[in-house]
């Protein structure tokens, strides 16, 4: 099936400092979409992209759409201690109702 | 964005039985999906449950082993059969409802199973 690859898998930071992760894929998705998710909870939507090169912010967070279409990628600036948990890049092969495709998480944890 | 609930929220089972896990959504919609997140991993999609007829599942997982129900556009229960320890996961329930211009994909708190 397809495969997302989403890195750092992990990343250790300090409190205010900026995290970027990004995702790749080796095929063209025309969605991509950023969850985050907490303990015992399911993924929160954080961010959807729906063109390529689009760049979208949410707050702290900015999300872009690749121009190929193949990657993605997620900032979030200024992190403090309840940025801790686990992003998960998804991307959709056709838009509309299809499933989503994930990428294995990237694990962020910030010390205060 | 949708509201979506499921039941039991964890479960210790023991090896060889089966369990239901209920999924209820606020509002009618479309597509329901069901996936799987084992210890640390990602989320793999486990089948599309369709309203009023068979759900379509993905390579890899079986209608015998994870039999799907949709009676309405509001609620699905997925049911692991057989369990053994391997099956230790959260169990996500999944919609896509419609936010502004297009759809998303929004998730239910998950059901965490532990088979022993």
């Amino acid at each position: 099936g397809q495969q997302l690859n989403q890195s750092p898998q992990s990343m250790f930071i300090q409190e205010g400092e900026d995290v970027s992760m990004n995702c790749t894929s080796s095929s063209i998705f025309n969605t991509w979409l950023w969850y985050k998710q907490e303990p015992g909870e399911g993924p929160v939507l954080l961010i959807a992209l729906y063109k390529a090169g689009e760049l979208t912010s949410n707050g702290r967070l900015t999300a872009q759409f690749g121009i190929t279409r193949k990657d993605s990628f997620l900032n979030i600036s200024a992190s403090i201690p309840s940025d801790v948990g686990i992003y998960f890049c998804a991307g959709q092969l056709r838009r509309g109702n299809t499933p989503l495709v994930f990428g294995k998480g990237t694990r962020l944890s910030v010390i205060a | 964005s949708a509201v979506i609930s499921q039941k039991p929220s964890r479960d210790i089972c023991q090896r060889g039985t089966s369990l239901t896990i209920q999924c209820q959504v606020d509002s009618q919609v479309t597509m329901m999906f069901w996936y799987r997140q084992q210890p640390g991993q990602s989320l793999t999609l486990i089948a599309t449950a369709n309203q009023g007829s068979e759900a379509t599942y993905e390579s890899g997982f079986v209608i015998d082993k994870f039999p799907i129900s949709r009676p309405n556009l509001t609620f699905s229960t997925l049911t692991v059969s057989n369990m053994s320890p391997e099956d230790s996961s959260i169990y996500l329930c999944s919609v896509l409802g419609t936010s502004g211009v297009y759809n998303e994909q929004f998730f239910g708190p998950g059901t965490r199973l532990t088979v022993l």
